[in-house]
């Protein structure tokens, strides 16, 4: 079993749409919990950053974090074109979780005009 | 503010050659890391310094790749001899937190080495 798991998809969806992307993962340890949004021959940029469990809000960017589930979102409104990239969760902390970040193997999101 | 600064763009060799990427962090930023991504996949951290040290280098497959940064700035990973296994992208990322553990990275746009 991997530490993180993220569906690769691709998810598809209309633009306008909400977008729900999630990623859990088995070490109780990890503290910080990040998005990341890569696009096409690029390299990773971070999008959300939060610390421990609950909400974080950004503009049309929301990130959850549940750790009694071990369960993190990221939700996106009024879904762009632009929106368009690869999506990847990550998580670090400390003890067992080291310094090291662990990433998901990222979600593929499509957004069409 | 100029961004994590990667050099080659592309690379294409051929199996045992050997093949060395270069990186440039951002100023001031005292930990560097090196991670791989394979198509399709997320990164995975091969190596870490802060400053000129290494802080962690347990998945650095030592007896082919390499790695140093020499001042506490720029860094090279080298492969050598290289396999067929290691065509991905390879991703230098540099952050101010000192601990590392905070996961605020900002990525280079990544070298993406073909073996043939």
């Amino acid at each position: 079993q991997k530490e993180v798991e993220q569906d690769p998809g691709p998810l598809s969806v209309p633009e306008g749409a909400i977008v729900s992307l999630n990623c859990t993962y088995s070490n109780s340890a990890f503290q910080y919990f990040m998005w990341y949004r890569q696009y096409s021959r690029k390299g990773p940029e971070l999008l959300m950053y939060t610390y421990s469990s609950g909400n974080k809000e950004d503009g049309r960017f929301t990130a959850q974090v549940d750790k009694s589930s071990k369960y993190i979102s990221l939700f996106i409104r009024d879904s762009q074109p632009s929106d368009s990239a690869t999506y990847l969760c990550a998580m670090s902390g400390y003890g067992n979780a080291g310094n090291m970040l662990t990433f998901g193997g990222g979600t593929r999101l499509m957004v069409k005009p | 503010e100029a961004g994590v600064a990667q050099s080659p763009r592309y690379k294409i060799i051929e199996k045992r050659q050997s093949v060395a990427f270069w990186c440039n962090p951002i100023s001031g930023h005292a930990t560097l890391y090196w991670y791989q991504q394979i198509l399709g996949q997320g990164p995975k951290l091969l190596i870490q310094f802060q400053n000129n040290g290494v802080v962690d280098d347990s998945q650095l497959p030592k007896d082919r790749f390499s790695a140093e940064r020499l001042k506490g700035v720029d860094s090279t990973l080298k492969i050598q001899p290289a396999k067929l296994e290691d065509s991905a992208v390879y991703l230098c990322a540099s952050s101010l937190d000192r601990t590392g553990g905070t996961g605020k990275l900002f990525f280079g746009s990544g070298t993406q080495l073909s073996v043939l």
